[in-house]
């Protein structure tokens, strides 16, 4: 079955530390995005990825960092620095020639910070 | 700056009966809109979209309209079923941006009671 896995569903990391979230898809999707969801809000955009070795920061990117050394991957690193890390994390990919609405959304992965 | 706006946190509405669901944006250069449902702790799944150039589209219960004039778009859904309780997010794409560069509203609650 093609779609996007995030690990773990749900996560708990001490404040000050770094913590990185999974994301893996294995549609043949060139593009890859990471959003951020907090209660009453919309989605908002971190980093996203149009093609291997390249990435372009989002609206709220500060405090956040990611790679892309692979196609299929592309992992998110929460750090020390990002002060209200809590948050349900939405990873995404896409076609780049496609119509928008190819836009696949991981389950997310909900990020506690006690 | 919000760019897109869903003005209404929730609706509730009698299953059987028509559900409509609004957006509103402001940048006149956005040239495709989408509606995703979101389900709680899951990744939104798209639902329906239209591009800038129409003002209707249709899929099943499910049909957009877009009023370029006004800025406004509008989900309506008849009849609402039980199932289509969860929350709505209605999404733009600017005109010669990425093509999975969404920019997202807050969300609408719908819950759709027997």
């Amino acid at each position: 079955d093609g779609g996007i896995t995030q690990s773990p569903k749900y996560l708990f990391r001490k404040e000050g530390q770094n913590v990185t979230l999974s994301c893996e898809q294995n549609l043949n999707h060139d593009a890859m995005y990471w959003y951020r969801q907090d209660p009453g809000q919309g989605l908002r955009l971190i980093y996203y990825s149009q093609i291997v070795n390249d990435f372009q920061k989002g609206d709220i990117a500060e405090g956040y960092s990611v790679s892309r050394e692979k196609k299929e991957s592309f992992p998110l690193t929460v750090t020390s620095a990002q002060k209200n890390p809590t948050a349900f994390y939405l990873c995404a990919s896409s076609t780049r020639q496609g119509r928008p609405d190819t836009q696949y959304f991981g389950p997310g992965t909900r990020l506690t910070v006690l | 700056d919000q760019q897109v706006k869903q003005n209404s946190p929730s609706l509730s509405v009698q299953e059987g009966r028509i559900s409509i669901l609004n957006c509103d944006y402001t940048n006149s250069m956005f040239d495709y809109f989408l509606w995703y449902k979101k389900y709680p702790a899951e990744g939104p799944t798209f639902l329906i979209s239209i591009s800038s150039i129409k003002d209707k589209n249709e899929d099943g219960r499910f049909t957009v309209f877009l009023n370029k004039s006004a800025k406004h778009l509008s989900l309506h859904i008849v009849p609402s079923q039980p199932g289509d309780s969860a929350v709505y997010f209605c999404a733009a794409k600017l005109y010669g941006g990425s093509q999975g560069n969404l920019i997202f509203g807050k969300g609408t609650k719908l819950s759709v009671k027997p």
